[in-house]
This record gives C-alpha cells, structure tokens and sequence, in this order.
C-alpha cells in the first residue's frame, strides 16, 4: 500500500541555519505530493505541493523537488527563522485510491535565536 | 472565508459518555474529512465524505464511532460511549473537489482536543 516516512525529529537550529526534512513514499500509481505545517494549537496548512515528476513546490523560501526515480520529495529552505518552528508533514495523495492523504509521522523543527 | 469552523475547541468528559464534535466546512467545497491525531499514531484519516455521501470509513476504528453529513455545510463525529483511548485531537478538513482531483488542497480546521477521562 501507499506510505511516507519522514525523518525523526526533533530537529534543532540556529536561526539562518539550512533546513533539510527528508521524506521519502511508496504508491503503486502516480500520486501528487504535499508538505503541510502545523503550527503550535493550530490545524495543518499547506506548504507546498508537486503533481508529477520532477516538479518543484514552493512557498514561503521553502522548497521541494518531487524525485520519481529516487522516491522522494525533501523539504529545504537556505535559512530558517525562529518563526518557522514547527511541525512539518509530508504527505501523498493518490487518485486511485479516492485522492485521500497520506501522511507522514511529522517532523518536528524548532529554530532558537 | 473564516475557514473550516470546528466546536467545541475542548471537551472533557467522562468514560461511557457520549460525544459529538461538530464541523463547518467552508462554503462551496464538496469533500469533507475527518482525521484523528495523537502521539501515538500520528495523523489518522478516519472517514471522507464527497458530496456529503461516505465514501471511505475503513478509517473508523469501531462501531462506537459515526460520522454524519445531512447537508453541504455541516458534519458531525460522534464517538458513544467514550473511551479513554479515544483522547487525542480530531480535526476536520474540507476540499473543493476531493477524490476527483488528487492534487486537490485540503484545509484544516483548528481541531476539537478531546479528553476522555
């Protein structure tokens, strides 16, 4: 069946640091792939998102590149702020299977001045 | 748009009692969704509503868990009786075109943080 794994967190920076969350996903057809952040008592937003192969999301200085021959889609930003701490997951959506998410266990990231 | 609305925020309640947590989504989208969260197990999809009709509840952990949709703007998750095992935070999602369009954004809301005790 369909799945993501994510690194394990948590993950500590410095502010300006570069950030990279690994995520890699099985699917058995072509799924689009989605990183959502969760903010402390908040719900999940969206990131970022890829539809097909080799697509690049962005947003916010956050980016990601949707790899189909290594199955991944790793999240990077060039320099993180104290802001940016959170909870990050990445997630795939397959329309064989009804366009539901699947997610990963979530990273988390805290950013100290 | 305020977003997808969710109540109660918190509940507390007591083993064997029922609950009902309750979600708007936001106007104009046809799917609707219900996760579950906890440290555990993570972000658990439970059932997904297109057009206010079930399409997937494989999620529902057992019987004492339904989800209704009697129209567009509104949804409940009831969990009778409660356990507490059932604690964690459960969110509410809404999308304009869910399984039609599997690149479709889901948005939250800010979830209702359940405590069975």
């Amino acid at each position: 069946g369909n799945s993501v794994t994510q690194m394990e967190g948590p993950v500590t920076l410095s502010e300006e640091a570069f950030l990279t969350i690994n995520c890699t996903y099985t699917a058995t057809g072509y799924p689009s792939l989605f990183w959502y952040v969760q903010y402390p008592g908040e719900g999940l937003q969206l990131l970022l998102k890829a539809t097909k192969a080799d697509d690049k999301g962005s947003n916010k200085g956050f980016e990601a590149t949707y790899r189909k021959e290594t199955t991944s889609f790793h999240l990077e930003k060039g320099s993180v702020q104290v802001s940016d701490s959170a909870v990050y997951f990445c997630a795939l959506s397959d329309q064989n299977q009804g366009g539901k998410l699947i997610f990963g266990q979530g990273t988390e990231l805290s950013v100290k001045p | 748009d305020a977003g997808v609305i969710q109540s109660p925020r918190h509940e507390v309640t007591e083993m064997g009692q029922e609950v009902t947590l309750r979600c708007k989504p936001i106007s104009g989208h046809n799917s609707l969704f219900w996760y579950r969260q906890t440290m555990m197990r993570g972000l658990e999809l439970l059932i997904y509503f297109n057009n206010n009709v079930p399409i997937d509840d494989s999620g529902m952990p057992e019987d004492r868990f339904s989800a209704k949709m009697p129209n567009a703007s509104f949804s409940t998750l009831k969990i009778q009786p409660s356990e507490p095992r059932d604690s964690a935070v459960y969110f509410c999602a809404s999308s304009l075109r869910g399984g039609l369009a599997g690149a479709d954004t889901q948005y939250f809301g800010p979830g209702t943080r359940l405590t069975v005790l």
